[in-house]
């Protein structure tokens, strides 16, 4: 049983450019989030997809937006890239359904580098 | 404010020593989840524990344990007969209601053990 797989795991871009990341969910699993991770730092939640809409989004600019497919994959776009931007993004699913499954289960991340 | 502080930045532990990581969490909802997490250096956030704010008991999850102490607003982890493959990052988080997936992470406590 594949667990949640994420690509590219490296990405190296350079400021003002755009990139999609991709996340492919835990077999089962319908709700997909989105972290970023600083370094040194704990993960900060983005948002939130389920039934292909966003449904909570952490305090983020709207540079950082995304997609859920009916397959419950999604992607994570972020256009006009900051240094500050930096940093490893994490993709978690789960259960819409609170009582099924109570945690998150993580992917390995993607680990962007603006220049 | 921190929802979720974690004070201990860094800690050393003898192998097969028990060690306590130190949360305290902060809400005003009744109803909330609060997670363990373990981050190797590998990137992916490995689940170990959960606590529910109206669970009677203490968490246990084979080696770990959760020391909540809700008048406290603290839930510490316990790791016992520490081993050398513990040493990671470790992060307490805490999700807020019934339905939101969102968690919010500490700091991060990085472990590591010692032969």
């Amino acid at each position: 049983d594949a667990g949640v797989t994420q690509s590219p795991t490296h990405l190296i871009k350079t400021r003002g450019q755009q990139v999609t990341l991709r996340c492919s969910p835990k077999s089962g699993h319908d709700t997909v989030s989105w972290y970023q991770q600083a370094l040194g730092q704990g993960p900060q939640f983005i948002f939130q997809y389920y039934e292909e809409e966003e449904r909570q989004r952490g305090n983020f600019p709207d540079r950082f937006s995304g997609h859920q497919f009916p397959n419950y994959s999604s992607e994570l776009n972020v256009n006009a890239l900051l240094l500050g931007d930096s940093a490893l993004y994490l993709c978690a699913s789960s259960y819409r359904v609170p009582g099924l499954s109570e945690k998150l289960f993580f992917g390995s991340g993607t680990q962007l580098s603006v220049l | 404010a921190q929802k979720i502080t974690q004070t201990q930045p860094g800690m050393f532990v003898q192998e097969k020593e028990a060690v306590t990581l130190d949360c305290t969490y902060d809400t005003s909802d009744p109803s909330y989840g609060l997670f363990w997490y373990k981050q190797p250096s590998s990137g992916e956030m490995i689940f170990l524990i959960y606590q529910g704010s109206y669970d009677q008991q203490n968490a246990t999850e084979g080696r770990y344990s959760l020391n909540f102490q809700k008048a406290r607003k603290s839930a510490n982890l316990v790791i016992s007969a520490s081993q050398l493959g513990d040493s990671a990052m470790y992060f307490c988080a805490m999700r807020e209601g019934n339905s939101d997936y969102k968690l919010s992470f500490g700091a991060g406590t990085t472990v590591t053990v010692r032969a």
